[in-house]
């Protein structure tokens, strides 16, 4: 079975550009998550998919972060423009759903290193 | 939210027990406890979850407090490629949608 998808694995930009990262999750994976990994902390979620329905993004700064999930299968998530504190790895995750509840595993991509010079 | 505590650190020697604890004082009902970890530059994987008993799999063990405020992952015997980050996070079964939130979690060093 093949794992979730990310890319690019490594990006430096400087402050105030764009970025964009793309996240392919496992064939039928309904939930899909993106996480902010900044060095030395546990994964931050920012914001969880239901198919292409986000239902919780209140960790997300929408003043400059963005995110979708166009056809319920691969999620771009967007930074524009990019500020210093944004160097983080960015990390993508999918799950399947059971009825109504979360499943019992997530399962993480590799992620994408963001640097802001 | 519920959240977890973690020591920062622990080391073990190759081929020992290792016992991670995890206290989670402010559980309820419908948290289930969830272990990952992650390896350098890689992304989290599962290790292992439980609800109130305690659970076996391949790649450890989970030992849950009675009163479910503490547990404890155990990697039987540690080899190098078990040096990771471990995190201890509650996932509420009871909800639509997760509500993840990962500490720091436990930095294990495995010395040959």
């Amino acid at each position: 079975e093949a794992g979730v998808a990310q890319s690019p694995r490594y990006k430096i930009i400087e402050k105030r550009q764009s970025v964009a990262f793309w996240c392919n999750p496992i064939s039928g994976h309904a939930t899909l998550y993106w996480y902010q990994q900044i060095l030395g902390q546990g994964p931050k979620l920012l914001i969880q998919f239901q198919n292409n329905g986000v239902v919780d993004d209140s960790q997300l700064p929408k003043d400059r972060f963005s995110a979708e999930r166009l056809k319920g299968v691969d999620s771009t998530l967007k930074i524009q423009p990019a500020k210093l504190e944004d160097s983080a790895v960015y990390l993508c995750a999918s799950s399947l759903r059971v009825g109504d509840r979360v499943a019992d595993t997530q399962y993480f991509g590799p992620g994408t290193r963001l640097t802001v010079l | 939210d519920a959240k977890t505590t973690q020591p920062n650190s622990m080391e073990s020697n190759e081929e020992e027990p290792v016992h991670l604890p995890c206290n989670h004082s402010t559980i309820s009902g419908t948290d289930y406890i969830h272990w990952y970890r992650q390896l350098p530059s890689q992304g989290p994987e599962y290790v292992i979850h439980g609800l109130t008993s305690n659970v076996n799999n391949r790649m450890a063990s989970l030992a849950i407090a009675e009163d479910r405020k503490s547990s404890t992952l155990i990697l039987h015997r540690a080899t190098l490629r078990d040096a990771a980050v471990y995190y201890c996070i509650l996932r509420d079964y009871g909800t639509s949608y997760d509500k993840v939130i990962f500490g720091p979690g436990t930095s294990l060093s495995v010395i040959p």
